[in-house]
């Protein structure tokens, strides 16, 4: 099946710092998403991407859909405490049907 | 609208026995699907449905079955559960196939 490679695994950091995790995939996607997930919590829409070169933000986070159809990026600028969470990048090919193709995550963890 | 619900929030099974993970929605939404979640594996689609009476299987379907007798709702089932099958399992919906996926809190299963 297909596969997404989600880095960083982890990212350890200062509070107020910018933040950066990057999808990539060996195979075309029509839509890119990026969710967010508390402990103990289901997974929640951050962005969501449907075309390729799309840059959209929302507050101090912006993500981008590449040109080539098969990465996507998450910046979360000025982090704060609550920023704390696994980030996942999942994305959809064809007509949907099969669901979504999630990354492994990126746990990221804020040092105050 | 409460969105995706799902029942149980927390069950522990002992190898053999069966048991049906609820899951509902209020939104109208046509697709559903059911996801394991597995430490370092991401998010893995067990089902899907993509409207009243249509199911078929994603990545992961061994040892689970669905059915969709009704728009709001999306039962899955073990019938004979085991170690294997510790996870923690999300249900989510969507208005249409390309649409976004909005996740349920999760049930947290425990096989023994």
């Amino acid at each position: 099946g297909q596969q997404l490679n989600q880095s960083p695994q982890s990212m350890f950091i200062q509070e107020g710092e910018d933040v950066s995790m990057n999808c990539t995939s060996s195979s075309i996607f029509n839509t890119w998403l990026w969710y967010k997930q508390d402990p103990g919590e289901g997974p929640v829409l951050l962005i969501a991407l449907y075309k390729a070169g799309e840059l959209t933000s929302n507050g101090r986070l912006t993500a981008q859909f590449g040109i080539t159809r098969k990465d996507s990026f998450l910046n979360i600028s000025a982090s704060i405490p609550s920023d704390v969470g696994i980030y996942f990048c999942a994305g959809r090919s064809g007509g949907g049907a099969d669901g979504l193709t999630f990354g492994k995550g990126t746990h990221l963890i804020i040092q105050p | 609208n409460a969105g995706v619900t799902q029942t149980p929030k927390f069950q522990v099974l002992k190898t053999g026995q069966s048991m049906t993970l609820q899951c509902a929605q209020d939104m109208n939404h046509e697709y559903m699907s059911w996801y394991r979640q597995d430490p370092g594996m991401g998010l893995r689609l067990i089902h899907y449905s993509v409207g009243a009476g249509i199911t078929d299987q994603g990545e992961v379907p061994n040892g689970y079955n669905v059915s969709r007798s009704t728009t709001e709702d999306f039962p899955l089932r073990l019938l004979s559960a085991a170690p294997s099958q510790t996870s923690v399992y999300f249900c989510a919906s969507s208005y249409g196939l390309a649409g976004v996926q909005y996740f349920g809190p999760g049930t947290r299963l425990t096989v023994t």
